[in-house]
Formats: structure tokens, C-alpha cells, sequence
């Protein structure tokens, strides 16, 4: 089975446009997470959807956004970048709760690497 | 004070040394954690869970004290394919979003 599938691998933007970036979770996922993860520091939560809706945000502006499709790949976008928003973009996908506690932990995609410029 | 913290290492050590590591984490709520592996410029991987006291799979240990709210991770004989950076990821709210400690730099000499 593939896993999670994120796209595109590497992108250079210059300060003030805005960016998509693409997930697809692991086949029966339906919680999808985006996370950043900027040089010399773990990542930090930007959006969880289950099921379509919005289920947590992190503490990022309103210049981040995202969404998810009724397959359940994923979005994210984020408007006006900032020379800060240069980062490793991952997404993450787990199944559903309920199962045993070792299908519990989250598997991630291979990230995308965002330059700003 | 950081929900997870981890001392950032770098921890280097000799082939076949055994090493630990500790995480502290703020939230006397939590109930599971993780230790995942995170190669250079790659994505983290899922080590281990932790659940009750602790875990172990091979060479790996996890161990976890809920009174003293730490958990640990020890590499017995440790390999050079072991050098990579440990992070201590605790759930935390309704979506268990992932709380990352900025990890813990391993490299194992020859």
C-alpha cells in the first residue's frame, strides 16, 4: 500500500503569493493533520480534518488554511508568505480510533520543503 | 515552560555504546506518547508507543514515569544506521494533535 503521498516535494515561492500544497493520507484514513517543521525544531500543528470538517487548529494566521475532499486527500494553503514561512510542510494521516493502540500513532508523508524568497 | 522538552543533544557516542534519552512533558493529563525517528531532511518516523510503564522492541527501551512525568528512550548497542534525531511526542485534546519536544541529535561513531 502506498503511504502518504504529498505534493510537491520542493517549491520556491517569493514573499506575497500564495502556495497549495497537496496530501493524500494512506488508503482508509480519514484524519488528515498538517504540521511545520522549521530548521532545528519539531513540528508544530497548523490543522487536523476528519471527515471533511475542521477538527483542531493550531496557532498560525489566518493566512493558513486548508481543506479536505470527500477522498480524503488534503489542501493547504497559505497567502502572502513570509520570508518565515520557509519550512518543511508535512502531512500525516492515522486510522480511525478504536483500533489497537499501536494503529494509533500517526505516519507521515515525505513533506514538502517551501522556500520563500 | 515548553509542554515537551528535550535536551537537544548532540549525544555522541562510540558503536555498540548504550544511550538514553529523556522527555519531560507538562500536561499530567496525558495518557500515551511516542518516540519517533527523523532522519536528516526526511519525514518522522514512528518508533515506538507508549502506553503503560514502558515498551520494548529489540534494542529499544521506553520507559515512562507518570509521577515524575518523563519518558525515556534507550538504544542498546547502538549501530551506526541509529544516528538521527529522537523526537518525544505526546497527544494532547480531543484530536490528539501531536505535541513535538525540538528532538534529541544522535550520532553514533565507528
Amino acid at each position: 500500500d502506498a503511504g502518504v503521498t504529498q505534493s510537491p516535494t520542493h517549491l520556491i515561492k517569493t514573499r506575497g503569493q500564495h502556495v497549495t500544497l497537496r496530501c493524500s493520507p494512506i488508503s482508509g484514513h480519514k484524519s488528515v493533520s498538517w504540521y511545520q517543521q522549521v530548521l532545528g525544531q519539531g513540528p508544530q500543528f497548523i490543522f487536523q480534518y476528519y471527515e471533511k470538517e475542521e477538527r483542531g487548529r493550531g496557532n498560525f494566521p489566518d493566512r493558513f488554511s486548508a481543506r479536505q475532499f470527500p477522498n480524503y486527500s488534503s489542501e493547504l494553503n497559505v497567502n502572502a508568505l513570509l520570508l518565515g514561512d520557509s519550512a518543511l510542510y508535512l502531512c500525516a494521516s492515522r486510522p480511525d480510533r478504536g483500533l489497537q493502540p499501536g494503529a494509533y500513532g500517526y505516519t507521515f508523508g515525505s513533506g514538502t520543503r517551501l522556500t520563500v524568497v | 515552560r515548553k509542554e515537551v522538552e528535550q535536551d537537544p543533544g548532540p549525544f555522541n557516542v562510540p558503536e555498540g555504546a548504550t544511550v538514553a534519552f529523556n522527555c519531560t512533558y507538562s500536561n499530567s493529563a496525558s495518557q500515551s506518547f511516542f518516540w519517533y525517528r527523523q532522519d536528516c531532511r526526511k519525514e518522522p518516523k514512528l518508533l515506538m508507543s507508549v502506553y503503560s510503564s514502558g515498551n520494548e522492541d529489540g534494542r529499544f527501551t521506553a520507559q515512562l514515569n507518570r509521577a515524575s512525568q518523563y519518558i525515556s528512550l534507550l538504544i542498546r548497542d547502538s549501530k551506526l544506521s541509529d544516528s538521527a534525531t529522537y523526537l518525544c511526542v505526546v497527544p494532547r485534546g480531543a484530536t490528539n494533535k501531536l505535541i513535538f519536544g525540538t528532538g534529541t541529535l544522535l550520532a553514533v561513531q565507528p
